[in-house]
Formats: C-alpha cells, structure tokens, sequence
C-alpha cells in the first residue's frame, strides 16, 4: 500500500515550456486535491476532484489544467510555465466525510 | 474573506515543558477543524480532527480544544521531545465544503 505517489519528485522548467505533474493514490478514495506551497503562504488549493469525472477550480486555477484520468489517478498541467509557478506541489487524496486528507511527497517546480 | 491565523511563525521550547500553538480564524464557521505535521522536504500528516460539538479531543501527548465562540483552536504538545519539531498546520473545514484551507502554520522546535 503506496497510500499517494508523485511523479516527478524534482523538474526544472524553461519559461514557456509545458509540462504535466502525475499522481495516484491506491487507497480507493474518491476525493482528490492539487496544491501549490509557497514560503509564508501556506498550502493553496488548485484543484480539486470530489470524484471520477469532476474536477472544479481551487483557490488560484489560473495557468494550469487538471485530468482525473480514473479513479485512482489525477494529473496536473502547466501548459506555458511562467517564474510565477515556482512551487512545490502537493497532491492530496481523502478518505470519508471529515475530509482527512492524505498528502504525497510532493514535486519541487523551478521555472527559470 | 475567510482567514485563518497561526501564532507565530516559529516556536522555540525546552524538551519535557508544553507546547501550545494557536490557531484563529475568521469569516465562516467550520464543523471540523483539523491539524497536520509537516516535516521539511514532506507532505503534511494528519494528526487530530476536533467537530464543532467537540471541547476538547486527546491523542497520546496530543490535545486539541476548539472553542467555536473564540473561532479559534489550540494545539498542545505534553512533554515534548526534539522528534516534536516540524511545522503544525491547521485547516478548519466547513460542513460542505469539499476543499480545505490551511493556515501557514507554526515552525516548532523542541530544544534538548
């Protein structure tokens, strides 16, 4: 039991260039969450998917795309990186109604 | 908007005393609140989830109050242990929200 993987753990981007954040989760939740965690801001929400086939904008969607390709998968885009999107990148998945959420390892992004 | 606030950025206590670590919020009024421990280079861990209902809820050397008329949660520590160290976010969670807001959390360390 893998609980939530990340692919890549480390890339660094050009401005401009494209790229996708890969995630899964083996614990059959239905809810799943990308987020973005930056020195003194905290954890932001970008999207998220309560469940197969949904996904709905987070706090800052902008610049980005999102696919939950099943259940057990859901892959984050940057279609053009800017500096801006510099982060480290958190996928999350959660388990019941109370939404406890359980956090992959994360991907460090630096766009240059 | 809403808003969430930890206490300090970054706490500094002697191992074996009490941690305490401050979590206030503003704008809406959640059903649960919960607490996570982040770890540097780490996703965040789920630790205790309190309901509104709830005064108080105890795990381990855990504590966590929640005082829905305050709008604010405190996090305790008992005879803390350098292994203690890490960052302790909080994330109150209104009863139909799918998404979570975290505060930027608190940075402690225990000092042997």
């Amino acid at each position: 039991n893998a609980g939530v993987t990340q692919t890549p753990k480390f890339q660094v981007l050009k401005t401009g260039q494209s790229m996708t954040l890969q995630c899964a989760q083996d614990m059959n939740h239905n809810s799943m969450y990308w987020y973005r965690q930056d020195p003194g801001m905290g954890l932001r929400l970008i999207y998220y998917s309560a469940s197969e086939g949904t996904t709905d904008k987070g706090e800052v969607p902008n610049g980005y795309n999102v696919s939950r390709l099943n259940k057990r998968e859901f892959s984050l885009r940057l279609e053009s990186a800017a500096p801006s999107q510099t982060s480290v990148y958190f996928c999350a998945s959660t388990r019941g109604a109370t939404y406890e959420q359980y956090f992959g390892p994360g991907t460090r992004l630096t766009v240059t | 908007s809403q808003k969430i606030e930890q206490n300090s950025e970054a706490l500094n206590i002697q191992e074996g005393k009490t941690a305490t670590l401050t979590c206030n919020y503003t704008n809406y009024s959640p059903a649960y609140l919960q607490w996570y421990r982040q770890d540097p280079g780490r996703g965040p861990v789920f630790l205790l989830l309190i309901r509104e209902n709830e005064k108080e809820k105890r795990k381990e050397r855990l504590k966590v109050t929640f005082d829905t008329t305050l709008k604010q949660s405190l996090f305790h520590i008992t005879a803390s242990q350098p292994a203690d160290s890490a960052t302790y976010l909080c994330a109150p969670i209104s009863g139909s929200a799918r998404q979570l807001t975290f505060g930027s959390g608190t940075q402690l360390t225990v000092l042997p």
